[in-house]
């Protein structure tokens, strides 16, 4: 497996405001995922973020709202822009490990008021 | 009809009972079957990970995959308070190469 680390463990943010999670892992990896998590709700992917290219993104997300950076193979940002109390979730870093399935990092709990 | 379907619980057991865990899917495509346990405050860890139908041993658990019933299947044999989690069903169609698609979970109380 890989060690995951993100950071902020958490945060309480003001509306109209933006923040940035970074992800950190402690080896190189070539794939990188962000997820969502609302209360009571699934895990939601965001965007796959592939070192080298540009983040790809799922329906219902988009880059404006959700940039995203993958400047090397150890380390990936997602920003959380404009935020609104919707935006309060649990937001998860996964990355491959071996060519097969994908482990998480802790999540950054995020909570806008 | 949702893509997966996963009973939210909660499931309450007493300690040393064998406990199943279900999802149900309907996207043929998907190929690869995982299960995740996660604790509160934490980050999702990976349990049991299988892309063929049939049963799939690790310790105490065993995954279960029916792909004619789009079913899957995660037994816990002897139980243990330890195991109280949230358990999350996950599949793909790419292995390693795509996003997953997550069931809601399962809470699990196992009583001392």
């Amino acid at each position: 497996s890989a060690v995951i680390s993100q950071k902020p463990s958490r945060d309480i943010c003001q509306r109209g405001t933006s923040l940035t999670i970074q992800c950190q892992v402690d080896s190189q990896v070539t794939m990188m995922f962000w997820y969502r998590q609302q209360p009571g709700q699934s895990l939601t992917l965001i965007a796959t973020a592939n070192q080298g290219s540009e983040a790809t993104y799922e329906s219902g997300f988009v880059i404006d709202k959700f940039p995203i950076s993958r400047p090397n193979l150890t380390f990936s940002t997602l920003t959380v822009s404009n935020m609104s109390p919707e935006d309060s979730s649990i937001y998860l870093c996964s990355v491959v490990v071996r060519g097969e399935t994908q482990y998480f990092g802790p999540g950054t709990r995020l909570l806008v008021l | 009809q949702k893509e997966v379907e996963q009973d939210p619980g909660p499931l309450s057991v007493p300690e040393g009972a064998i406990v199943s865990l279900n999802c149900t899917y309907s996207n043929s495509a998907f190929q690869y079957f995982m299960w995740y346990r996660q604790y509160s405050r934490k980050g999702p860890e990976l349990l049991m990970y299988t892309y063929s139908s049939g049963n799939k041993e690790d310790g105490r658990f065993t995954a279960q995959v029916d792909k004619s019933s789009k079913y899957i299947s995660l037994f816990i044999r002897d139980s243990q308070p330890s195991d109280s989690a949230t358990y999350l069903c996950a599949f793909n169609s790419g292995g390693g190469a795509d996003g997953l698609t997550f069931g809601k979970g399962t809470h699990l109380i196992i009583q001392p």
